[in-house]
């Protein structure tokens, strides 16, 4: 079993939508919860980050953290074309850094 | 524009042939990352090094090795390619904490 675990989707909704992505774990040690965002043909951008359990929200994103139940979400309000990506989940025991664990990553299709 | 380069952007590469994937950063990052990222399986990591002059093993390092002679360049070798290697590889840079990654635009390898 993996670490960090990911629906790989594909996930197809309607302009509009509101988009849940999720990533459950078994490491108690992560401290650190990250979402990327990976367009088709590039690397990896970091979208948003949270430290320990709780809410963080950033526009239409809303990253949340549940240590208690080893689940982090990721719910994108009012969905675009342009938020069509991968969106993959990452996670470090290290505050100063060190190895990323990474999901497997959720395929994202918002249409017009 | 600072960040990450990768090269080349795509390779085909016959089974049993030596290959090295360049990576240059120009943040003077002192960790670098190579990932490896696979449908369904996300990305997982190779090899990484926390400073120049050191390197380490990562979760999928059999037929990879890497070098660390200064800050800025990070290759990675596969001595005998083999058709199980055909992936796309990216390079990654850290500056010291666990949201400050950047990523390359990725090498896509396919071994025949």
């Amino acid at each position: 079993q993996k670490e960090v675990e990911q629906d790989p989707g594909p996930l197809s909704v309607p302009e509009g939508a509101i988009v849940s992505l999720n990533c459950t774990y078994s490491n108690s040690a992560f401290q650190y919860f990250m979402w990327y965002r990976q367009y088709s043909r590039k690397g990896p951008e970091l979208l948003m980050y949270t430290y320990s359990s709780g809410n963080k929200e950033d526009g239409r994103f809303t990253a949340q953290v549940d240590k208690s139940s080893k689940y982090i979400s990721l719910f994108i309000r009012d969905s675009q074309p342009s938020d069509s990506a991968t969106y993959l989940c990452a996670m470090s025991e290290n505050p100063q850094g060190g190895k990323l664990i990474f999901g497997q990553g959720t395929e994202l299709s918002v249409k017009p | 524009i600072a960040g990450i380069t990768q090269a080349p952007t795509s390779q085909i590469l016959a089974a049993g042939r030596r290959m090295t994937l360049r990576c240059t950063q120009d943040m003077r990052h002192n960790a670098m990352y190579w990932y490896r990222q696979d449908l369904g399986l996300g990305l997982r990591l190779i090899h990484y090094s926390n400073t120049a002059g050191t390197t380490g093993k990562g979760e999928v390092p059999d037929g990879y090795s890497v070098s660390r002679a200064n800050t800025d360049d990070f290759p990675l070798t596969l001595a005998s390619a083999v058709p199980s290697q055909t992936s796309v590889y990216f390079c990654a840079s850290s500056d010291g904490s666990a949201t400050g990654y950047t990523f390359g635009s990725g090498t896509r390898l396919t071994v025949v």
